[in-house]
């Protein structure tokens, strides 16, 4: 069964650009989640989308939202791109009611 | 509000050796514990998870146990090999955390041949 995927795996932006980033889960989950992976912060939780609703968020300002379609894959955007969001962006997906999440390879991000 | 702890880094050992790295967590209800390895340049991979008090996780060696009374899932390998160089990752997640996983620092590995 194939993995995670993410796409692009790697981008460069400037400050003031929007950026989206795309996932597959694995096939037959449900849940995706993003989570963002700095040196200074950490792993920290940005949401998470089941069936095509946000149904957590974590503690980041409104320029970061995100998206699930029907064949649940998801985006997220970035929008008016900061210094500070130059990150790993990772993804995740799981099974419905499991509590287990299998990673994506990530997304580098770098803004300029 | 919910935490995970890990004990710093860089932990670097021969080829080998026993592995401790310490983890202890904060948390209310009682959420599902993890250990996750992330390699150089890759995502996170799941390494082991425990599910409930007293439970053990195993894989590739590695084990953990799952102690409620010390809120702790400390992780263990009896011979390290080169190839376990990685930073490691503690975490939990369950109903009361709302699904999202609660990450320790990260713990990096070097093991010298």
């Amino acid at each position: 069964k194939a993995g995670v995927t993410q796409t692009p795996r790697y981008l460069i932006k400037t400050r003031g650009q929007q950026v989206t980033l795309s996932c597959s889960p694995i096939s037959g989950h449900r849940s995706v989640s993003w989570y963002q992976q700095t040196p200074g912060q950490g792993l920290q939780f940005l949401f998470e989308y089941f069936s095509e609703t946000q149904r957590n968020k974590g503690n980041f300002p409104g320029r970061f939202s995100g998206r699930q379609f029907s064949n649940s894959r998801s985006e997220m955007n970035v929008s008016t791109l900061e210094l500070g969001d130059s990150a790993l962006y990772l993804c995740a997906s799981s099974r419905e009611g499991t509590e287990t999440q299998y990673f994506g390879p990530g997304t580098r991000l770098l803004v300029l | 509000g919910d935490s995970v702890t890990q004990m710093e880094g860089p932990v670097t050992l021969s080829e080998e050796a026993f592995l401790t790295i310490n983890c202890t967590y904060t948390a209310t209800g009682y959420p599902s514990l993890f250990w996750y390895v992330q390699y150089p340049g890759e995502g996170l991979q799941l390494l082991l998870k425990a599910t409930k008090a007293d439970d053990k996780g195993s894989n590739k060696g590695f084990e953990a146990t799952y102690r409620k009374e010390t809120t702790s899932f400390h992780l263990e390998k009896g011979s390290v090999q080169v190839s376990d160089s990685a930073v490691y990752f503690c975490a939990l997640s369950g109903y009361n955390q709302g699904g999202k996983l609660i990450f320790g620092q990260g713990t990096e590995l070097s093991v010298k041949p």
